[in-house]
This record gives C-alpha cells, sequence and structure tokens, in this order.
C-alpha cells in the first residue's frame, strides 16, 4: 500500500527540541521531493520545509530557519524533521507530504502527528 | 512572500447546488512553460487534506468531475456544480511557484 507514517509528535518544553519521523511504503521513496506542512490547531496550512530525492537540496520556510532540520534516509525510506529550540508558536499538527510531480503537487500526506510545545 | 487570498471564508451550501471559491494571489503565477502553480486541497474533518486540482485546472485522480479549477495570472476559482455531502471540509488554494510555498486562508464548506 502506498502510504506515509508520520510519527514522533508529543509534548515538549520551550526551548526543547523533538525529532519527527515519517515512513514511506508503496513506492520508490528516493525518486520525489518530500515535504512537511503543519496545522496550528483551530488555523490553515503552511509550508515547513522541502528535500529533494537525493538529500542534496533542502529549504525552510523562515520561521524555522536555523532551528528545524529535514533530512532523509532513502535506506530506510524514511524522512525526518529534527525540530530545536521550540517555541509555542510550533504547536501544530505536523504532515509529511510527497511532491507527486516535482512541482509541490502534494498527492500523498500522512496522517499527522501533533507537537505540542509548553510549560 | 506571495500572498494568497481565498474568499468567502465560509460558504453555507445546499447539496445539489453549485459552490464557487475564489483564490486570488500577490503576483501572478504563470510559469513561462504556461502552466499556473496553483493548486487546490480540501482538507476533509478527520482526515488529512487531499489534492483536487493542480496546474490551475487539472484533476487529480479519482477526483470526481464535479470539481472544476479555472483561472490564470493572479485569479482563480474552484467550482463544484453539484455539492454533496461528502465535500464538506476546508478548502485551500496554495501557489508553488516560489518559496515560501504559501497557502490560501481557507474557504469552510458546510451543508446549509
Amino acid at each position: 500500500e502506498v502510504q506515509l507514517v508520520d510519527s514522533g509528535g508529543g509534548s515538549v518544553q520551550p526551548g526543547g527540541s523533538l525529532r519527527l519521523s515519517c515512513a514511506a511504503s508503496g513506492f520508490t521513496f528516493s525518486s520525489y521531493w518530500m515535504h512537511w506542512v503543519r496545522q496550528i490547531p483551530g488555523k490553515g496550512l503552511v509550508w515547513v520545509s522541502r528535500i529533494k530525492g537525493d538529500g542534496n537540496t533542502t529549504t525552510y520556510a523562515d520561521s524555522v530557519k536555523g532551528r528545524f532540520t529535514i533530512h532523509r534516509d532513502n535506506a530506510k525510506n524514511t524522512l525526518y524533521l529534527q525540530m530545536n529550540s521550540l517555541g509555542a508558536d510550533d504547536t501544530a499538527v505536523y504532515y509529511c507530504v510527497r511532491d507527486g510531480r516535482g512541482d509541490s503537487v502534494f498527492d500523498l500526506w500522512g496522517r499527522g502527528t501533533l507537537v505540542t510545545v509548553s510549560s | 512572500d506571495i500572498v494568497m487570498t481565498q474568499s468567502p471564508l465560509s460558504l453555507p451550501v445546499t447539496p445539489g447546488e453549485p459552490a464557487s471559491i475564489s483564490c486570488r494571489s500577490s503576483q501572478s503565477l504563470l510559469h513561462s512553460n504556461g502552466y499556473n502553480y496553483l493548486h487546490w486541497y480540501l482538507h476533509k474533518p478527520g482526515q488529512s487534506p487531499q489534492v483536487l486540482i493542480y496546474s490551475g485546472s487539472y484533476r487529480a485522480s479519482g477526483v470526481p468531475d464535479r470539481f472544476s479549477g479555472s483561472g490564470s495570472g493572479t485569479d482563480f476559482t474552484l467550482k463544484i456544480s453539484r455539492v454533496e455531502a461528502e465535500d464538506v471540509g476546508v478548502y485551500y488554494c496554495m501557489q508553488a511557484l516560489h518559496i515560501p510555498l504559501t497557502f490560501g486562508g481557507g474557504t469552510k464548506v458546510e451543508i446549509k
């Protein structure tokens, strides 16, 4: 089955760190750009970061640049988001997303994992 | 950053009736290759978002033909020819021409 299973969310104190994972299956993972998109509860969708299939190109939203790192292990078919220096405004559901066509058409989404930053 | 503006914010609809959502971008989304880098997504309650329309007017695989997209440059429209109960949720447009990728604020479609 073609799917993305994201995990790793949880509660963390301000200034803390968390690593999200996204396990891909059913398709050739290394052939696709992958993204993280987040949704603050009750708010809209916000793009966070992307990584090319070979892992050599990454891009970030300004709000997370320098704090978050996206990377992938194509041997394990897994995407990661390392999140450091977390603040309250990072509280959101994080979705792992596949770019199906190379032009940021998000054709496959994980179910999302909730990150809560609170003291 | 490119700002995406959707209207209306909320759209009560009657099953069987048409519905229309507008999306405007602060910059043209028409690429030199002739394609508009504007995609539409639907976020149903309790589910993950799903793509409906890509490149302004192309229906994604499996999307019913009652959904259609139109527009070019800075003005785009998503239309539902006859709304069904399963179409409720929040609709988002997203521009994919420039980084950062940006979404509209969303249009909540609900049944009257």
